[in-house]
């Protein structure tokens, strides 16, 4: 079954870091492009970041350029999002999602369950 | 930035037929994505490139495209399909953007 699931989220100060996992299994982790997207409860959807296959291409949203850094370790089938500098309006669940078959094919199929990041005082 | 549009909400009756609408500048040249979600579950793909069905999905899951709007049609609504669709694409940087999301009430 293919499957991911994230970990790492939680409270945390305005200003404070956090680094969420998110684990794959079921699939072949290391041909496969990620995404972290976000979702501020009650609201829509929002892209984060994507990481190729390698590791070698990595694209964030403006929102969270300089603060968060994604990366993977293709030997352990796990994504990572380093959080850092973080703002009240970073307060949401975020996801991690598998990219389609190619490149080319940008669709989200499958997502984790979500790990809701706090950042309050 | 690109944006895509959708109506905040749509209802129909069990049985009678949903459609979504997905308005976008970049639509012609870029396919379209949607994804269903239930509350406290995550999103889950339903159409991809405009009109395929992923292997699991209902057949009355059905995707079409024209010009810049993009429309998810659920033929024979049940109760089950009520949750809130988005519609996901990508500007001409490849950089993605979901609509702001539909909530579908089947009355």
């Amino acid at each position: 079954e293919v499957q991911l699931v994230e970990s790492g989220g939680g409270l945390v100060q305005p200003g404070g870091s956090l680094r969420l996992s998110c684990a794959a299994s079921g699939f072949t982790f290391s041909i496969y492009w990620m995404h972290w997207v976000r979702q501020v409860p009650g609201k829509g959807l929002v892209w984060v970041s994507r990481i190729n296959s390698d590791g070698s291409s990595i694209r964030y949203a403006d929102s969270v350029k300089g603060r968060f850094t994604i990366s993977r370790d293709n030997a352990k089938n796990t994504l990572y999002l380093q959080m850092n500098s973080l703002r009240a309006e970073d307060t949401a669940v975020y996801y991690c999602a598998r990219h389609g078959d190619t490149a080319m094919d940008n669709w989200f199929d499958p997502w984790g369950q979500g790990t809701l990041v706090t950042v309050s005082s | 930035s690109y944006e895509l549009t959708q109506p905040p909400s749509v209802s129909v009756s069990p049985g009678q037929t949903a459609r979504i609408t997905c308005s976008g500048d970049a639509l012609p040249k870029q396919y379209a994505y949607w994804y269903q979600q239930k509350p406290g579950q995550a999103p889950v793909l339903v159409i991809y490139k405009d009109s395929e069905r992923p292997s699991g999905i209902p057949e009355r899951f059905s995707g079409s495209s024209s010009g810049t709007t993009v429309t998810l049609t659920i033929s024979g609504v049940q109760a089950e399909d009520e949750a809130d669709y988005y519609c996901q694409s990508a500007d001409s940087s490849g950089t993605v953007v979901f609509g702001g999301g539909t909530k579908l009430t089947v009355l």
